[in-house]
């Protein structure tokens, strides 16, 4: 099966700073999904990513996958208290599943 | 903006005991799911239902486990004889047709506690 490896497991970034949140998986993917949970809510969508090489950006949160279709980095520009939360990659598996990683804490010191 | 709404927020049970977890999804979706999580663990797949059937489902959705959508609106998951180890925050979650498979909409979640 499936697994998502994200790395790291929690981050703490001065406002305004850039970061990187990675995700690798032990398999080729077929559709990389990143989500959003902030502290008592669902996970919230936030990018999809399905060819290699390609790279999306929402904001200033742009993400990408590699050539080879198993590694994608998720990039934050100028972090904002906003951007706080966990952020999850999922890999699609087959037409009705998402596999997780462990996800990413991110918080934002002011 | 429409989303999934999942009733009670948190739900305590004794342990053996039936659970049903609400859920109201997005009106026009067509594609519904259960993912759970339990404390410090990933978020995992459970259950996907299309077309009043059951499309796929984890190792973990046992015969303990069942859902339905007995109306036009909801959509429940039910756990017949509780487990300790079923202690673990419930998402509902659903998809419009024709969107990507993995844009998935989720609810806030039902907090199971299993005691």
């Amino acid at each position: 099966s499936q697994e998502l490896e994200q790395s790291p497991q929690s981050l703490i970034v001065q406002e305004g700073k850039n970061l990187t949140i990675n995700c690798t998986s032990s398999k080729t993917l077929y559709g990389l999904y990143w989500y959003k949970q902030k502290y008592g809510e669902g996970l919230i969508f936030l990018m999809m990513l399905q060819k290699g090489g390609e790279e999306k950006s929402h904001e200033k949160i742009t993400a990408k996958l590699d050539e080879k279709k198993q590694q994608s980095s998720l990039h934050i520009t100028a972090s904002q208290p906003s951007h706080a939360g966990i952020y999850l990659c999922g890999a699609a598996q087959g037409a009705q599943k998402l596999v997780f990683g462990q996800g990413t804490r991110l918080t934002i010191n002011p | 903006e429409p989303e999934v709404t999942q009733t009670p927020s948190h739900q305590v049970t004794q342990m053996g005991q039936e659970v049903i977890l609400r859920c109201v999804p997005i009106s026009n979706h067509l594609y519904f799911y259960w993912y759970r999580q339990i404390l410090g663990q990933k978020v995992e797949f459970l259950v996907s239902f299309y077309n009043n059937e059951i499309s796929e489902k984890s190792e973990i959705f046992d015969d303990q486990f069942s859902v339905e959508r007995p109306d036009g609106s909801n959509f429940t998951l039910k756990i017949r004889s509780t487990k300790l180890e079923d202690s673990a925050m419930y998402f509902c979650a659903s998809r419009a047709a024709g969107s990507l498979g993995g844009k998935l909409f989720f609810g806030s979640g039902t907090q199971l506690s299993v005691l």
